[in-house]
């Protein structure tokens, strides 16, 4: 069963802490995604990987940072983590160019809670 | 500015039919996606459509067309793990996914 696994379901974070989400997929997919979820909002895309080493800035990628050292693997870093960052981040990933009908397979997301 | 927009919360009944719309403003068009969210777990993938018309795929179906920006999902048969949220996104020009806030579906006995 192909996955993609984000290994913090929950995590609680003091304000200016430096917060790490982990994400690993399984599925030799060249794109990676972040996404935040809040309720009433659509996912909003905060950064994107079509290779590795490589990153591109989605719509809200202020206050965050990202890292793609090894195909699998996609990290979001809060360098620094705020309240208005206490969100749902869902991570995913497809294979193949951006265009066409390319499937997301997401993870069950990391819940984020910055006090 | 590019929007997507759906019904926030629909009620229906099991065994019955519901229709959730969604409407979309992208710059340019590259196909529409709905995915299926139970609360807590990862949305996963329904549909695809690019051209006008109307896909089916066994109880779930869903129509497009492009000359009025405007989609439906159709859930026939409706079982009580239907309940859940489903996502309408639309791919635009620079093939970037702009997503809806979600229609949360309830299914009543």
């Amino acid at each position: 069963d192909v996955k993609v696994t984000q290994s913090s379901r929950y995590l609680v974070k003091r304000t200016g802490e430096k917060v790490f989400l982990e994400c690993v997929q399984d599925m030799d997919h060249e794109n990676m995604f972040w996404y935040r979820q809040d309720p009433g909002l659509g996912l909003r895309l905060i950064y994107f990987s079509y290779d590795v080493k490589m990153k591109e800035k989605g719509d809200i990628p202020e206050g965050y940072s990202v890292s793609r050292e090894k195909k699998e693997r996609f990290s979001l870093i809060l360098e620094s983590a705020s309240t208005n960052q206490t969100s749902m981040y869902l991570c995913a990933s497809n294979g193949g160019s951006l265009s066409g009908a390319n499937v997301l397979t997401f993870g069950a997301g990391s819940r984020l809670t910055v006090l | 500015g590019q929007n997507i927009d759906q019904p926030t919360e629909m009620t229906a009944t099991e065994g019955a039919i519901v229709q959730i719309n969604c409407t979309y403003q992208t710059s340019g068009f590259n196909g529409l996606f709905w995915y299926q969210q139970h609360a807590g777990e990862a949305p996963t993938f329904l549909s695809y459509n690019v051209l006008d018309g109307l896909e089916e795929k066994g109880r779930f179906s869903s129509f497009l067309s492009r000359s009025k920006g405007y989609s439906y999902l159709l859930l026939k048969e409706l079982q009580m793990k239907d309940s859940a949220s489903y996502l309408c996104a639309g791919k635009d020009s620079n093939y970037q996914l702009i997503w809806g806030a979600g229609t949360k579906l309830i299914i009543k006995p």
